[in-house]
């Protein structure tokens, strides 16, 4: 199994420009969630998901979306990128709330 | 809303010696906890969670963390640190939030731990 990929692992965008972030996980987990990285700040979750065609916002959802049409995939879009997007973002995915999360191997944005 | 507290964002030991990192963390009911590690350019994995039952509880690489209810902890331990040690190391809380069966994991701030040799 290939656990949780993530592509690409790195871009650089410009201000204004969009993009998509791929997650795909082959464990057939419901539990999926998207989090940015950002130096001392610890992980902040900006989506997640518990099946196909169900989303909610976490903490951090103001310039993303997501969607999730499939189990395996839930890709997370960046409109208008700025600055303040630059960060590691990971995906990750589990069984269930009690089950740990699996990480992906995360993308590092930089927007200038 | 849930918060974690790691307390040091930097912790250096020398190898061979305890390791002690802490994390404590706000919940009005009983929380999952979890200890993850991230190595440099890498993603996040689980060293060790608490859930139900037995409080001290053992994860890989020898470390392990006790839940302690009455403070409100959940730190970290090894009794003799490794160079392969060196890593970020992140506390998390999971709990249902308010109304909804759907629930969220809460991180720490990290703590990075470097191991002299």
């Amino acid at each position: 199994n290939a656990g949780v990929t993530q592509t690409p692992k790195f871009r650089i965008l410009k201000i204004g420009q969009s993009m998509t972030l791929q997650c795909t996980q082959d464990m057939n987990h419901n539990y999926m969630y998207w989090y940015r990285q950002d130096p001392g700040m610890g992980l902040k979750l900006i989506y997640y998901s518990v099946g196909a065609g169900i989303t909610d916002k976490g903490e951090v959802p103001n310039g993303y979306n997501v969607s999730r049409s499939t189990t395996e995939d839930f890709p997370l879009r960046l409109e208008l990128a700025a600055p303040s997007q630059t960060s590691v973002y990971f995906c990750a995915s589990s069984y269930s709330l009690v089950y740990e999360q699996y990480f992906g191997p995360g993308t590092r944005l930089t927007v200038t | 809303a849930q918060s974690v507290t790691q307390l040091g964002s930097h912790v250096s030991v020398s190898e061979g010696a305890l390791v002690l990192l802490r994390c404590n963390y706000s919940s009005s009911v009983p929380p999952y906890l979890f200890w993850y590690v991230q190595y440099p350019n890498q993603g996040l994995q689980l060293l060790l969670k608490y859930t139900t039952g037995a409080t001290l509880v053992k994860g890989i690489n020898g470390f392990e963390a006790e839940f302690k209810k009455s403070e409100t902890s959940f730190h970290l331990t090894k009794p003799s640190a490794h160079m392969s040690d060196a890593a970020e190391y992140f506390c998390a809380v999971s709990v249902a939030d308010r109304g909804s069966t759907l629930g969220r994991l809460y991180f720490g701030r990290g703590t990075q731990l470097t191991v002299w040799p």
